[in-house]
């Protein structure tokens, strides 16, 4: 149940392409859900994150979709660049019982040829 | 600047070695966290603690141990009880345990030869 499962393993787009990546999460009571953003030999970065109570948030060219009802959340990067290649991680965390310490995702490694 | 800083960088331990990895912020953050990272499983937390002299079994605790002895650092020593050691360690800390982001310093890797 403290499980989130991330899709893809890897994704390969194209310049101004836009790749989704899709968590899945079974315990109801997660209500936070960042995403994180890792270059290598980095740590990760926070890129944008969601609560519950909304289905869509939209920071610069990222957006998190929310669908409560199925348990499922994805990332969106609009017109991606070359830059945007990394490796990226959902995770969630039960702030209210649980505070910051949060289960993550396999990873997606994305790829964004020129 | 501040930020968390993790050393060494790399790291070669020798079958039955203890080794203690460096975790030092200068954020003022309560609550620090140490999470390792494998290939293809994203990552695990291993320790985290909430407060000075306070730390909690992550997931993956088993071969691994920490002392908070003071706010701005969270040291691991990797055991020689820890069967699969080499790996990526991330540590990470954030204002409050609850509801604040974590920030991840850069990370230490950790080769066992």
């Amino acid at each position: 149940q403290q499980q989130v499962k991330q899709s893809p393993q890897s994704l390969i787009v194209q310049k101004g392409g836009i790749p989704i990546i899709n968590c899945a999460y079974e315990n109801t009571a997660f209500d936070y859900f960042p995403w994180y953003q890792q270059f290598p030999g980095k740590g990760p970065a926070l890129l944008i994150a969601i609560r519950p109570d909304v289905s869509e948030k939209k920071e610069g060219r990222f957006t998190i979709s929310f669908n409560k009802s199925a348990k499922q959340f994805s990332l969106h990067i609009m017109d991606s660049q070359p830059g945007d290649s990394a490796t990226y991680f959902c995770a969630a965390s039960m702030i209210e019982t649980s505070g910051s310490r949060l289960t993550f995702g396999e990873g997606t490694q994305l790829t964004v040829n020129p | 600047d501040g930020g968390i800083t993790q050393s060494p960088k790399y790291l070669f331990r020798k079958e039955g070695q203890n080794v203690t990895l460096s975790c030092e912020q200068n954020l003022n953050h309560d609550a620090m966290y140490w999470y390792r990272q494998d290939p293809g499983q994203g990552l695990r937390l291993i320790y985290y603690s909430q407060i000075v002299n306070d730390f909690q079994k992550g997931d993956i605790a088993e071969g691994y141990s920490v002392s908070r002895e003071k706010k701005e650092s969270f040291p691991l020593t990797v055991t020689s009880a820890q069967k699969n050691p080499t790996a990526f360690y991330l540590c990470a800390s954030s204002i409050q345990f609850s509801g604040n982001t974590i920030y991840f310093g850069e990370g230490s890797w950790l080769t066992v030869v």
